[in-house]
């Protein structure tokens, strides 16, 4: 069965500098969720869209952005990178006409910022 | 507001046994959906199981089974026959139903199969 795809799986940036990360959700899902994993924490929720509409937002910082598009994929864009933002960042899709709307969660992207 | 509380940090099991994982949550909301998933040293997140807040009967898959007591606010998990391939960290989490929103997660438990 397809699975959620996350580019590129790991990404090592330089402080001040942008990164985008991309998400192709399990085709026919209709939501598309950001998460924000540190090291040795949970995972913490940043953004959803649902139809290509932004429907949640989290603890997300101002420098940060994200879209969903026509074709359902989805890209969160970090710009002026900090130390704290090493992190492993997961995609998740969810098709909401499903009872409880279970989220299945790609690879993730591993950002390390230096 | 939701909250999902683990309080067993790390479990080592025996291979071949049976293990409970903990999780009590909070919420406001009454209709809700609990989940559980796996972590492995790699990474990924693997949905395991789900259990609807209207859901009279124990969510079960395969090996997993969840331990729903909704008036005491638990959704442990039940680990039959643990293999090596167990070990990993295992993060209960909830949301409210039919809505497009948030997982909230718990800390998460580390659960070691052991020889």
């Amino acid at each position: 069965a397809a699975g959620v795809i996350q580019s590129p799986r790991h990404l090592i940036k330089e402080k001040r500098e942008t990164a985008t990360l991309k998400c192709y959700p399990i085709p026919r899902h209709d939501t598309v969720y950001w998460y924000q994993q540190g090291p040795g924490q949970d995972p913490q929720f940043l953004i959803s869209f649902y139809e290509k509409m932004q429907s949640d937002k989290g603890s997300i910082p101002d420098r940060f952005s994200a879209q969903q598009f026509s074709d359902y994929h989805s890209e969160l864009n970090m710009s002026s990178l900090e130390l704290g933002d090493s992190a492993l960042y997961f995609c998740a899709s969810s098709f909401l006409e499903t009872p409880y709307n279970e989220q299945f969660f790609g690879p993730g992207t591993r950002l390390t910022v230096l | 507001a939701q909250k999902i509380t683990q309080t067993q940090p790390g479990m080592f099991v025996q291979e071949k046994e049976a293990v409970t994982l903990d999780c009590t949550y909070d919420t406001s909301d009454q209709s809700y959906g609990l989940f559980w998933y796996k972590q492995p040293s790699s990474g990924e997140m693997i949905f395991l199981i789900y259990q609807g807040s209207y859901d009279e009967q124990n969510a079960t898959e395969g090996r997993y089974s969840l331990n729903f007591q909704k008036a005491r606010k638990s959704a442990n998990l039940v680990i039959s026959a643990s293999q090596l391939g167990d070990s990993a960290m295992y993060f209960c989490a909830m949301s409210p139903t039919g809505t497009a929103s948030k997982l909230t997660f718990g800390t998460g438990t580390r659960l070691q199969v052991t020889l």
